[in-house]
């Protein structure tokens, strides 16, 4: 079954970082453009970052340019986003995914993230 | 940025009920707009993609319509599983993903 399992969540002060990971099992993980999509409590959806097979194009929400960094390590299997600066707004579950037809088809379960001092 | 609407934010019906749900973007998406069920404490999943393409394993009671800024998710008999929350989601080539603000499918 195809997997994928986030991890690296935690409760950060504002103005801290964090790394999320985000490990992918049976599938070519090294073909697919993959997404980080998070959740705020009580709140819908939101894409934050995507990037492409070979990591050679990133994109990002406005919201979040220039403190996250996402990133990917094919030989691994293994999806990453880097929050620098964090925000009390940016506390949320986050989602990895695999994108398919312009859409996710594949969800991790989600790592929370919680910015609080 | 490309706003999504979604009507109703929130459903009450019974089970057997046709339910229909209306996604509206404020700019063309073309027909890649995908449905999204989301059950409490559960990732989100893929129901419709490319507007009315039914992902594989989802029941056929699920189906999809429209183009361009707007678009409807219908359930042609609700069952009890079907009780969640249901997002629409569009890309744009400049702006990248957006979800709509959700619809919350409750039990009369």
């Amino acid at each position: 079954e195809v997997q994928l399992v986030e991890s690296g969540g935690g409760l950060v002060q504002p103005g801290g970082s964090l790394r999320l990971s985000c490990a992918a099992s049976t599938f070519s993980f090294s073909n697919s453009w993959m997404s980080w999509v998070r959740q705020a409590p009580g709140r819908g959806l939101e894409w934050v970052a995507n990037i492409k097979p070979d990591g050679s194009e990133k994109y990002y929400v406005d919201s979040v340019k220039g403190r996250f960094t996402i990133s990917r390590d094919n030989a691994k299997n293994s999806l990453f986003l880097q929050m620098n600066s964090l925000r009390a707004e940016d506390a949320a579950v986050y989602y990895c995914a695999t994108e398919w037809w312009y859409t996710f088809n594949i969800w991790g379960q989600g790592t929370m993230v919680t910015v609080s001092s | 940025d490309i706003q999504m609407t979604q009507s109703p934010s929130t459903l009450s019906a019974s089970v057997g009920d046709r339910v229909t749900i209306t996604c509206r973007a404020s700019q063309s998406t073309s027909s890649w707009l995908a449905w999204f069920q989301q059950k409490p404490g559960k990732a989100p999943k893929l129901l419709i993609y490319k507007a009315s393409s039914l992902q594989s394993g989802v029941p056929t009671r699920f189906s999809g319509s429209g183009s361009g800024t707007e678009f409807t998710l219908t359930i042609s008999s609700l069952q009890p599983d079907d009780f969640a929350t249901y997002y629409c989601q569009q890309y744009n080539t400049y702006r990248g993903f957006t979800f709509g603000p959700g619809t919350k499918v409750d039990i009369k």
